[in-house]
């Protein structure tokens, strides 16, 4: 199995703030890799996809690079609206795995 | 445009079997080439893939919940459910339906239901 390790588990930082969120796999995903929010009490959103897509609607201060074992999710201005969980997803054709999350806070 | 509703019970006995449908509206379950995944999530605590179904009837499971799950379609209906035998205390969680969607590289999960608690308890 893909086993995803997702860092840090939380994070707080000030409005206008620039947001790093890492993601690591066990082995080689290529680029198939994929960011969601969730806000409480909300089903997930997706806001990236194959790594670095920004899904249509999603805010450009939203990115997302990296390929092979090493992601990195970023927020360029941190948004009080953008206080949520986030959570990168693998994609293997025959199991998908979720990282841990990453809970954002407002500092 | 397609939205996504979990219907069933939100209690459930130990040893039972939890069943859920999924009820895809504003569009075919058949048109487009998509999976339809159910992922669940215990309280306070991360996301889990259950397993999903394509509109041929082909289905990948979650390895560690294979034995016990089933996933089934009804186009005539535009549902997908979810059996789970011989639940647990540890299957009590919300569980969601979501569409897997085809990005060309990766597939993810586009569409999500909002969400039906299911609370395993005697």
């Amino acid at each position: 199995d893909i086993q995803m390790t997702q860092s840090p588990s939380s994070l707080s930082a000030s409005v206008g703030d620039r947001v790093t969120i890492t993601c690591q796999a066990s082995q080689d995903i290529s680029n198939y890799l994929n960011w969601y929010q969730q806000k409480p009490g909300k089903a997930p959103k997706l806001l990236i996809y194959d790594a670095s897509n920004l899904e249509t609607g999603v805010p450009s201060r939203f990115s997302g690079s990296g390929s092979g074992t090493d992601f990195t999710f970023t927020i360029s201005s941190l948004q009080p609206e953008d206080i949520a969980t986030y959570y990168c997803q693998q994609y293997d054709n025959l199991l998908i795995t979720f990282g841990q999350g990453t809970r954002l806070e407002i500092k | 445009q397609v939205q996504l509703q979990e219907s069933g019970p939100g209690l459930v006995k130990p040893s039972q079997t939890l069943s859920l449908t999924c009820t895809v509206s504003g569009g075919s379950i058949s048109s487009g080439s998509y999976y339809w995944s159910w992922i669940r999530q215990p309280a306070g605590k991360g996301l889990e893939w259950i397993g999903r179904i394509y509109t041929s009837g082909s289905t990948n499971y979650n390895p560690s919940l294979k034995s016990r799950v089933t996933i089934s379609v009804d186009t005539s209906k535009n549902q997908f459910s979810l059996k789970l035998s011989s639940v647990t205390a540890a299957d009590t969680a919300v569980y969601y339906c979501a569409r897997d969607a085809d990005y060309g590289g990766s597939n993810a999960f586009d569409i999500w239901g909002q969400g039906t608690m299911v609370t395993v308890s005697s």
